[in-house]
């Protein structure tokens, strides 16, 4: 069974903070990693994507994978209380094209 | 451009009812994809679609059809509805493969079955 594990939270930061959020996966084939969030009761939506090994940085936000630990986190500078959403990784599945395997997601919660 | 549109947005079924959950893009994306996402979880993946008539099963596809006539428009059937697939819905689609491009998210459909 392929894995995808997050710690659920809450991780409660203060504002202007930089909150670091860590996924790990099970599968050694995975090629891409993505990281979604979702606000309550919305649907999720992209904010970073990471294919190579390293960090990829996009504003305030700052993907990292390293294949060898089988680990992906996302690092959120400056963090405002509009960043208080759960995050979602999501990882692809070596060997199966077109699925992905999502987490439970993390809880941030961003205090003002 | 509207994006993924799905309907209803919420639903109440009585066990062993039937229902279609509708999904449509307008983005001429040949993927499609439907999850569910259960209280406190990661989504799922139901069924996915690579083109017009290709369907194929993800992880949690028992109780649901799905069928692809055309690229805009990939409906969810849930027959004899139970309990347990009460869930939010989600329709997603992307241009390419999952490797190459996101997917977009449509708002959502939430199901509750009693």
């Amino acid at each position: 069974q392929k894995e995808v594990e997050q710690n659920s939270g809450p991780l409660s930061v203060p504002e202007g903070a930089i909150a670091s959020l860590n996924c790990t996966y099970s599968d050694r084939g995975s090629q891409s990693f993505f990281w979604y969030r979702q606000y309550s009761g919305k649907s999720p939506e992209l904010i970073m994507f990471i294919y190579s090994n390293g960090d990829k940085e996009d504003g305030r936000f700052t993907a990292q994978l390293n294949k060898a630990s089988q680990y992906v986190s996302l690092l959120i500078r400056d963090s405002q209380p509009s960043d208080s959403a759960t995050y979602l990784c999501a990882v692809d599945s070596w060997g199966a094209t077109n699925k992905l395997i999502f987490g439970t997601g993390t809880l941030l919660a961003v205090q003002p | 451009n509207a994006g993924v549109t799905q309907t209803p947005k919420f639903r109440i079924l009585k066990i062993g009812q039937s229902m279609t959950l509708q999904c449509a893009q307008d983005m001429n994306h040949n993927y499609m994809y439907w999850y569910r996402q259960d209280p406190g979880m990661g989504l799922k993946l139901i069924y996915y679609s690579v083109g017009a008539g290709i369907t194929d099963k993800g992880e949690v596809p028992n109780g649901y059809n799905v069928s692809r006539s055309t690229t805009e428009d990939f409906p969810l059937r849930l027959e004899l509805a139970a309990p347990s697939q009460t869930s939010v819905y989600f329709c997603a689609s992307s241009p390419t493969g999952i490797g190459q491009e996101t997917q977009y998210f449509g708002p959502g459909t939430r199901l509750l079955v009693l």
